[in-house]
């Protein structure tokens, strides 16, 4: 059974920064893009990045680019994002999300409960 | 970064079918056959429905269809039953590697 458990969120002033990491299981994970997905509260999906199974592509949407990094490690079957100069419109549900494929970022087949960031002071 | 655009609601009666539209650009619906459709039930986590346009994942019903028509997706629930109320979101690719979501359709059963 496919399984990814986020963990890292929490309460961050803006400006400042936090680290969310996905457990993946289940899976052969390096034959998976995998992808960060937010969700305001009350609003709508929005994707936010992803990363192809070999690690070596990493498109971001243009509302975090320079800001959020993501990355993974093959190893230890997980997946982060570095989320640098976190701002209010920040808040928001973050899943972690599976995609179908080794290159996919845009069909997502299994999901995350999400990890919730709110950036407020 | 605009996102796709899709109908704030639809509604339909247990039985009938109903359709939801997504609309892009020649950019990403236009350009690429990855489309995608998405269930969210309250408080609950995304389901893939459809990818690559027209594919559905095992274990979806075959009541869900889609389909893709120049710059525009559509999504097609047939036989709509109760547990089918929810929102529904589409997400296509984009140029340059990125992808896009629709603002999503509140489905209502009447």
């Amino acid at each position: 059974e496919v399984q990814l458990l986020e963990s890292g969120g929490g309460l961050v002033q803006p400006g400042g920064s936090l680290r969310l990491s996905c457990a993946a299981s289940g899976f052969t994970f390096d034959s998976f893009a995998m992808n960060w997905v937010r969700q305001a509260p009350g609003k709508g999906l929005e994707w936010v990045s992803g990363i192809n199974g070999r690690g070596d592509t990493t498109p971001y949407a243009d509302s975090v680019k320079g800001r959020f990094t993501i990355s993974r490690d093959n190893s230890k079957y997980t997946v982060n994002l570095q989320m640098d100069s976190l701002r209010a419109e920040d808040t928001a549900i973050y899943y972690c999300a599976r995609a179908v494929r080794v290159d996919d970022i845009v069909a997502f087949d299994s999901w995350g409960q999400g990890t919730l960031v709110t950036v407020s002071s | 970064q605009s996102a796709l655009t899709q109908p704030a609601s639809v509604s339909g009666s247990p039985g009938q079918s109903i359709t939801i539209s997504c609309t892009g650009t020649s950019s990403d619906v236009g350009a690429h056959n990855y489309v995608s459709w998405y269930q969210q039930h309250p408080h609950k986590v995304p389901k893939l429905l459809i990818f690559d346009v027209t594919n559905r994942p095992s274990g979806v019903s075959d009541r869900f269809s889609g389909s893709k028509s120049a710059n525009t997706a559509s999504l097609t629930i047939s036989g709509l039953q109760a547990e089918d109320e929810a929102d529904y979101y589409c997400s296509s690719y984009r140029s340059h590697g990125k992808a896009v979501f629709g603002g999503g359709t509140k489905l209502t059963v009447l």
